[in-house]
């Protein structure tokens, strides 16, 4: 499995912009990137997932490099509401999750 | 958005007994279901990949007499701890999707806390 690399936890202040890296430098060419995020005791929410392209969704950007050795999950106004551990998966017919980095956000 | 329901949200179960537990799509059909166990502050384990009408995969170390995973139909996966022990108090998360592709997404559960006494 393909593994990939996350800060152990980051901190945010509410209403800024947060950025979470991911480094997956054995990605192969047919692994898509996928974010999932989760709360205490629930089950993981998906957030956004791409291949090759950034992607904007409603909830997320995701910027990929261009070599696709890294990407960064951008939550544009971090709520609240966005404390959870974000976990970075590269995607095959099987999601095996890493670390996954938490996420504090500050009032 | 697809919802996938999972039952029951909390056990409690005497050592040297089985539990079932259920994880079912209910608005759409999910060829593909995966069972994961978590452990407090860890991350998820994936257990066993389940393809409706087939045999579960089972990720190595994960004993399949002991987890017996059926998959019977496209909206119903069950994963039954067969002789539950201390050890296996855990919580229990399912997942699906609709096609196994690995551009699609999961939809997860929301996931069983088992306690074994």
């Amino acid at each position: 499995d393909a593994k990939t690399t996350q800060p152990n936890s980051m901190e945010s202040n509410e209403e800024e912009p947060v950025h979470l890296p991911c480094n997956h430098s054995t990605i192969s060419g047919t692994d898509y990137i996928h974010w999932y995020r989760q709360l205490p005791s629930q089950g993981p929410e998906y957030v956004i997932h791409g291949l090759t392209s950034n992607v904007n969704n409603r909830m997320a950007s995701l910027a990929i490099a261009e070599d696709r050795k890294s990407s960064t999950l951008i939550l544009h106004r971090a709520t609240l509401r966005d404390a959870a551990v974000y976990y970075c998966i590269l995607g095959a017919a099987r999601l095996v999750f890493g670390a996954g980095t938490i996420l504090r956000v500050k009032s | 958005g697809a919802v996938v329901s999972q039952h029951p949200s909390r056990v409690i179960c005497k050592s040297g007994t089985s539990v079932k537990i259920e994880c079912r799509s209910l608005d759409f059909q999910a060829t593909t279901m995966f069972w994961y166990r978590q452990f407090p502050k860890q991350s998820l384990m994936l257990m066993a990949t389940s393809n409706e009408g087939s045999k579960a995969t089972y990720e190595q170390g994960v004993e399949k007499d002991k987890f017996l995973i059926n998959h019977a139909s496209l909206t119903l996966s069950t994963l039954t701890v067969t002789s539950a022990h201390p050890e296996d108090s855990s919580f229990y998360i399912c997942s699906a999707r609709t096609r196994p592709w690995a551009f699609e997404k999961l939809f997860f559960g929301s996931g069983t806390q088992l306690s074994v006494l």
